[in-house]
């Protein structure tokens, strides 16, 4: 089975960093595109950032370009995700997900990992 | 980003119910949508891709449909556990892989 496990998250001071990981098992990591997805608090879901199987190619939404940072180490089969210069705008659940074979929609999803920022 | 606007952003709805939700993107994305049901608590649960395509697993009572900017969600014959949150996403990464902002589907 799929298995999707985050890791890194907690309470940062405003302008700090924290570095995301994801663990992933159960399928061919290097193989399968993945997605970092957050919700804040009793807010919808936002898409963060996208990265291809090989690493290659990866994809910010305007919102985190620039402050985040994508990556994976395939001989780990983890996924991570470094976030600078955070605001309390970024408190959120993040959450990996897998791509769905060659498309960007995710069918396999970690149950998520909360990020607070706040003096 | 493409902007993905989502209607209603809620409906009350009994017990077998047919419930349409609506979603409409800033510009063309052709047949690159999908759909999430989401629980609270929990992570979001793909229903739909490619617009129509529906995920193994799902049941035959979600359908969704549409291409270009207007797509529908449909759910026939509402169950209990049918209620929650759904959002569209639209799927071409050179576009931005945005979200609608949901429409949560509540017990009437």
């Amino acid at each position: 089975d799929v298995d999707l496990v985050e890791s890194g998250g907690g309470l940062v001071p405003p302008g700090g960093s924290l570095r995301l990981s994801c663990s992933a098992s159960g399928f061919t990591f290097r193989s399968s595109g993945m997605t970092w997805v957050r919700q804040a608090p009793g807010k919808g879901l936002e898409w963060v950032s996208s990265i291809t199987g090989s690493g290659g190619s990866v994809y910010y939404a305007d919102s985190v370009k620039g402050r985040f940072t994508i990556s994976r180490d395939n001989s780990k089969n983890t996924l991570y995700l470094q976030m600078n210069g955070l605001s309390a705008e970024d408190t959120a659940m993040y959450y990996c997900a897998k791509a769905l074979s060659t498309s960007w929609y995710s069918d396999q999803w970690g149950q998520g990992i909360l990020v607070t920022v706040s003096s | 980003d493409i902007q993905m606007t989502q209607s209603p952003a809620s409906v009350s709805a009994s017990v077998g119910d047919r419930v349409t939700i609506t979603c409409q993107a800033s510009q063309d994305i052709s047949d690159w949508l999908a759909w999430y049901q989401q629980k609270p608590g929990t992570p979001p649960k793909l229903l739909i891709y490619g617009a129509s395509s529906v995920r193994s697993g799902v049941p035959s009572r979600f359908s969704g449909s549409g291409s270009g900017t207007d797509f529908t969600l449909t759910i026939d014959s509402l169950q209990p556990e049918d209620f929650a949150t759904y959002y569209c996403q639209q799927g071409n990464s050179f576009l931005g892989l945005s979200f609608g902002g949901g429409t949560k589907v509540e017990i009437k």
